[in-house]
C-alpha cells in the first residue's frame, strides 16, 4: 500500500538557519505529492505540491523537488522564522484508480527560536 | 478561514456515548473526506463521500458512520465511544471526486476536538 515516512521531531532552529525536514515515500506509478503545514490550534494548510517526477513545488519560500529516483519530496527553506513553527506534514495522493485520498506521514513538529 | 466550516469546535462526552459532527465543506466542493488526528496514529483517513455518495472507506470502526446530505453538508456519527476515540476529526473538501486526474488539494477544516472521559 502507499505510505509516507518523515523525519522525526521536534525540529529545533534558530532564526534564519537552513531548514530540512525528510520525506520519502512508498507508492506505484506517479503519485502527487504536498506539503501541508498545522499551525497551532488550526486545520492544515496547503504549503506546496508536485505532480511529477522533477517537479519542484514552492510557496513562501519553501520548496520541496519531486525525486521519483529516490522516492523523496524532501522540504527546504533558506531562512526560517519564528513564524514558521508549526507542524509540517508530507503526503501522497495515489496515481492507480483506487482509494483515492491523502495519505499523511506522522508530521514533524518545527520550533524556531528567536 | 478556509471555506470548510466544521462544528462543534470542541465536544467533551463521557464513555458508552454518542455523538455527531457537522462539516460543511467549501461552496462548490463536491467530495468530503473526514480524517482522525491521534497522537498515536496520525493523520488516518476514515471516509469520503461524493455528491452524497460514499466513495472511498479507510480505517473507520464500525461503530462510526457518515453522510453526506442533498445541501452536501456531511455528519460523521461517533457511536459507543471509547476513551481512546479522544482525537481531532478533520473534514476536508475538493472539487474533483474520484474522477479528477492529477493533483488533488484538500482544503481541511479548523477541526473538532473530542474528548471522551
Amino acid at each position: 500500500g502507499n505510505s509516507v515516512t518523515q523525519m522525526e521531531g521536534p525540529v529545533t532552529l534558530s532564526e534564519e538557519a537552513f531548514l530540512t525536514i525528510n520525506c520519502t515515500y512508498t507508492a506505484t506509478g506517479y503519485p502527487s505529492l504536498f506539503w501541508y503545514v498545522q499551525y497551532p490550534g488550526e486545520g492544515l494548510q496547503l504549503l506546496l505540491k508536485a505532480t511529477k517526477a522533477d517537479d519542484k513545488g514552492s510557496n513562501k519560500g519553501f520548496e520541496a523537488t519531486y525525486r521519483k529516483e529516490t522516492t523523496s519530496f524532501h522540504l527546504e527553506k533558506g531562512s526560517v522564522q519564528v513564524s514558521d513553527s508549526a507542524v509540517y506534514f508530507c503526503a501522497l495522493w495515489p496515481w492507480d484508480t483506487g482509494r483515492r485520498a491523502l495519505t499523511f506521514g506522522s508530521g514533524t513538529r518545527l520550533q524556531v527560536q528567536p | 478561514d478556509s471555506g470548510v466550516t466544521q462544528t462543534p469546535k470542541h465536544l467533551i462526552t463521557a464513555t458508552g456515548q454518542r455523538v455527531t459532527l457537522r462539516c460543511s465543506p467549501r461552496s462548490g466542493d463536491l467530495s468530503v473526506y473526514w480524517y482522525q488526528q491521534s497522537l498515536d496514529q496520525g493523520l488516518q483517513f476514515l471516509i469520503q463521500y461524493y455528491n452524497g455518495e460514499e466513495r472511498a472507506k479507510g480505517n473507520i470502526l464500525e461503530r462510526f458512520s457518515a453522510q453526506q446530505f442533498p445541501d452536501l453538508h456531511s455528519e460523521l456519527n461517533l457511536s459507543s465511544l471509547e476513551l481512546g476515540d479522544s482525537a481531532l476529526y478533520f473534514c476536508a473538501s475538493n472539487s474533483w471526486g474520484i474522477t479528477g486526474s492529477g493533483a488533488n488539494v484538500l482544503t481541511f477544516g479548523a477541526g473538532s476536538r473530542l474528548t471522551v472521559l
